[in-house]
Formats: C-alpha cells, structure tokens, sequence
C-alpha cells in the first residue's frame, strides 16, 4: 500500500539533545509537512516543502529545522528540544497539480518525550 | 486569520441514534473545508471534503456559508464510528496550510 511512513514511532531525548525524526512516502507526493500537535490541541503546521522549496510558518521556533533530500524522505530536527517541545509530531503529504494542492495524507506520527 | 472552532470535546450517542458533530469556521475567503478521523490507535485520515459532496461511511457534511458552518451528519450511529473527528479548513484550492479544529471524541454507545 502506498503510504506516509514515520519512523520512529515513539521518541525519547534528553533536555538539550539534539533529536531526528524521519518521514517517508511512497505516494510520489510533490508536497511534504510537518506539524505539531500538543495534548488535547490541533495540529499545527511548523513548515512544508514544495518538491525542495522550503517554507516556513512564521511562528515555527528557530529551535526546529527541516530536510529534504529527496522526494520520498523528509526529515525533521529539533536542535534543542525543551520540555515544551514533547508533543505527537505528524508528517504528511499531498500532491500539488497546478493551480491545485490535493488533500493531504498523514502518517501515524512520532510522539517525542522529553526527559 | 482563519480559525475552526469544533465546540464539543466529547459527543457521547447511543448506537442507531442521529450523530451531528458541530464545525464552524471563520475565514473571509472562499475556504475548502475537510473532516478528518482517527480511529484508535490509527492515522489521522480524511473522511469527507465539501467540494466532493459525497457520503462516506453513512456521513455528510454540507457547507452553509452563511452560519459559517460544516456540520458532520450521521442519521443512524454505529459503534465503529467511535473516534476523533477533526474539522479542517484550507484557505484555497492552492493552499497549503490545513487549519485544525480541537476535536471532538465520539463515543457511541452500544
């Protein structure tokens, strides 16, 4: 099944340790996201890629950088995770044709605990 | 900004009652508004978008843009429609950010 893959499911890191979770696709999607989502709130959007066109939201903490080495994996690091920062991360993606961005699909996610 | 208010956190029915999980949105746009599920321990999935008008799995949704409304409608529910619903809102049909609600956790009782 062709499908959002996110690796590992569960994560734990030490206050300050630099923690890597991974994303990957087999749908050949040209769009890829990361989002937070914190105890009993919305996802929320952190950045996307269009094929290697990074954006960033404009509230996305500078503690938390993104990668895209290629269509299929897109990576999310988090250079210094707080204790705020424990939360489900989600990845997802869509296809963008055109004037038109597909909805997206959404992988099982990574929870990330802070120690 | 856009915003997705979902008012209820949990909506507890019993089996083979009317299920209406309330959605309503702020956004001075033309906006394209999703429901998503997530059945325990499962990914969050997309069940319905507005602009399709379909039925999925016995819901609909219909856009009212004069209450600012998208209200998931089911006449009759089933135990496996126990889950989390997400209300979602894109700004445009190019858009690339997804606006959540909180939720609503449906418990359908048997």
């Amino acid at each position: 099944d062709a499908m959002v893959i996110q690796n590992p499911r569960y994560q734990v890191t030490q206050f300050g340790k630099p923690v890597t979770l991974s994303c990957s696709q087999t749908l050949n999607h040209n769009v890829m996201y990361w989002y937070q989502q914190k105890s009993s709130q919305a996802p929320k959007l952190l950045f996307h890629y269009y094929d290697k066109d990074f954006n960033n939201e404009a509230d996305t903490p500078d503690n938390f950088q993104s990668r895209r080495p290629n269509t299929s994996f897109c990576f999310l690091d988090i250079r210094s995770p707080g204790l705020g920062d424990a939360a489900m991360y989600l990845c997802a993606t869509s296809r963008r044709q055109g004037a038109s961005n597909q909805p997206q699909h959404f992988g099982d996610g990574t929870r990330l605990s802070i120690l | 900004a856009q915003r997705v208010t979902q008012p209820e956190k949990l909506l507890s029915v019993f089996k083979g009652a009317p299920v209406e999980l309330k959605c309503n949105y702020s956004y001075s746009g033309s906006p394209e508004l999703f429901w998503y599920v997530q059945y325990s321990r499962q990914r969050l999935q997309l069940l319905l978008r507005h602009i399709s008008r379909e039925s999925i799995k016995g819901f609909t949704a219909d856009l009212n843009k004069g209450e600012t409304s998208f209200h998931l409608k089911k006449p009759f529910a089933q135990e496996e429609d126990s889950a989390m619903y997400y209300c979602a809102l894109k700004t445009g049909a190019g858009s690339y950010q997804l606006t959540f609600g909180k939720g609503t956790k449906l418990s359908v009782i048997p």
